[in-house]
């Protein structure tokens, strides 16, 4: 299996641009999650998604956020209108719902908005 | 949630054993205790998890005080591949969640 796959991996924008960061998770997974890694904040854990329902979105941080799972095998996270201080890695992992199971993380999404 | 508290950095020799310790005073009962370790410009990759007993996989060990409040890591030959950022965190059996607390930074001298 390649893994979870991210796309853009690095991404530069302006300002009041709209930014679409994309997860393909493994196969056969049906838990997804999106976390934003800052250097001020660390690891945040923005929303998870079990079996394509999203449970949890409180970590996401206003309105300008939203993910979506259209199906088993696709995830976005879009943010409009983006601002600076949006930049950070974005990763997305996923895992195979259980109640102890380890999360597999993608490489990130480096977004710079300028 | 529960917050997991560990030092901001550590330091080893190479092919010496390493001893990562992580307090979860607050760890609920279904709480499960999770490493996972992050490597420059990568994703956190999972290293080892637990409940109440010692643990042992390819990668680590992993051991648990009794009352639940404490956790070592423990890597029996550091190598240079290991320096890493290492999380200690905790995955909440009632809602799904890692909470990722701020890591250790540990260094790996040859």
């Amino acid at each position: 299996d390649a893994g979870v796959i991210q796309s853009p991996r690095h991404e530069v924008t302006e300002m009041g641009q709209e930014v679409t960061l994309r997860c393909k998770p493994i196969s056969g997974h049906n838990s997804l999650f999106w976390y934003r890694q800052t250097m001020m904040r660390g690891l945040e854990l923005l929303i998870y998604f079990n079996n394509n329902v999203p449970i949890d979105d409180s970590g996401m941080p206003e309105d300008r956020f939203s993910a979506k799972m259209p199906n088993a095998s696709f995830s976005t996270l879009k943010i409009q209108p983006s601002e600076p201080r949006d930049s950070a890695v974005y990763f997305c992992a996923s895992s195979l719902y259980q109640r102890e199971n380890e999360q597999f993380f993608g490489p990130g999404t480096r977004l710079t908005v300028l | 949630d529960a917050k997991t508290t560990q030092p901001n950095s550590m330091e080893s020799n190479e092919e010496e054993p390493v001893h990562l310790p992580c307090n979860h005073s607050t760890i609920s009962g279904t709480d499960y205790i999770h490493w996972y370790r992050q490597l420059p410009s990568q994703g956190p990759e999972y290293v080892i998890h637990g409940l109440t007993s010692n643990v042992n996989n390819r990668m680590a060990s992993l051991a648990i005080a009794e009352d639940r409040k404490s956790s070592t890591l423990i890597l029996h030959r550091a190598t240079l591949r290991d320096a890493a950022v290492y999380y200690c965190t905790l995955l909440s059996s009632n809602t799904g969640k890692l909470i990722f607390g701020q890591g250790t930074t540990l260094q790996v001298k040859p």
